[in-house]
């Protein structure tokens, strides 16, 4: 079976562009979460779709959206962006719903210059 | 606030040794937790979980060993190979039960 995978796996950007990030849950996995993880702050958790609805959203800006098609993949997109928003970001996703156990891609790790 | 902790940043064994990583959490309702593994430019790998009515649980050369009356979660490696060299991530639901909250992390080295 598949892992999650995450396109792409590096992308640059400079202050006040916009950035989508695509993520490919296992299959049969309804539950994709997206986490930003940085050496200071660690994992966040930014929100969680299930059947192509947010259900779960963390403490971030509005900058912060996300989508689930009818697939279960799911895209991240960061508007604006700002030099703090540099990070590893995670897609996981869980066949047993947010709390349980995730599989965690490789991650899209975006710097912002 | 809601914080999953970890005890030590890092951590240092010789190969074959018994590890411990340690973890104190907040959440005293958190009825599920878990431990990850995450290796240099991957995501983090599960390793094991444990929900709240059990004490103990093993898996292939890991035991999760919890502790409500103190909130204190603990993972052990046996005989640590070097390929066991990672981050260690515990983590607990938080208080809505709808995410799960993840420590800083211990950084694990083993040498041989």
């Amino acid at each position: 079976k598949a892992g999650v995978t995450q396109t792409p796996r590096y992308l640059i950007k400079t202050r006040g562009q916009q950035v989508t990030l695509s993520c490919s849950p296992i299959s049969g996995h309804r539950s994709v979460s997206w986490y930003q993880q940085t050496p200071g702050q660690g994992l966040q958790f930014l929100f969680e779709y299930f059947s192509e609805t947010q259900r779960n959203k963390g403490n971030f800006p509005g900058r912060f959206s996300g989508r689930q098609f009818s697939n279960s993949r799911s895209e991240m997109n960061v508007s604006t962006l700002e030099l703090g928003d540099s990070a590893l970001y995670l897609c996981a996703s869980s066949g047993q719903g947010v709390t349980e156990k995730l599989f965690f891609g490789s991650g899209t790790q975006l710097s912002v210059l | 606030g809601e914080s999953v902790g970890l005890h030590l940043p890092t951590l240092s064994v010789q190969e074959g040794d018994n590890s411990i990583i340690n973890c104190a959490y907040s959440n005293s309702a958190s009825d599920y937790f878990i431990w990850y593994k995450q290796e240099s430019g991957k995501g983090p790998q599960f390793i094991i979980d444990i929900r709240s009515n059990m004490d103990k649980r093993q898996g292939q050369r890991v035991t999760v060993l919890l502790n409500k009356t103190v909130k204190h979660l603990s993972l052990q490696i046996a005989a640590t190979q070097p390929g066991d060299s990672a981050v260690y991530f515990c983590a607990e639901k938080n208080q809505a039960g709808t995410a799960l909250i993840f420590g800083k992390g211990t950084t694990l080295s083993v040498s041989s």
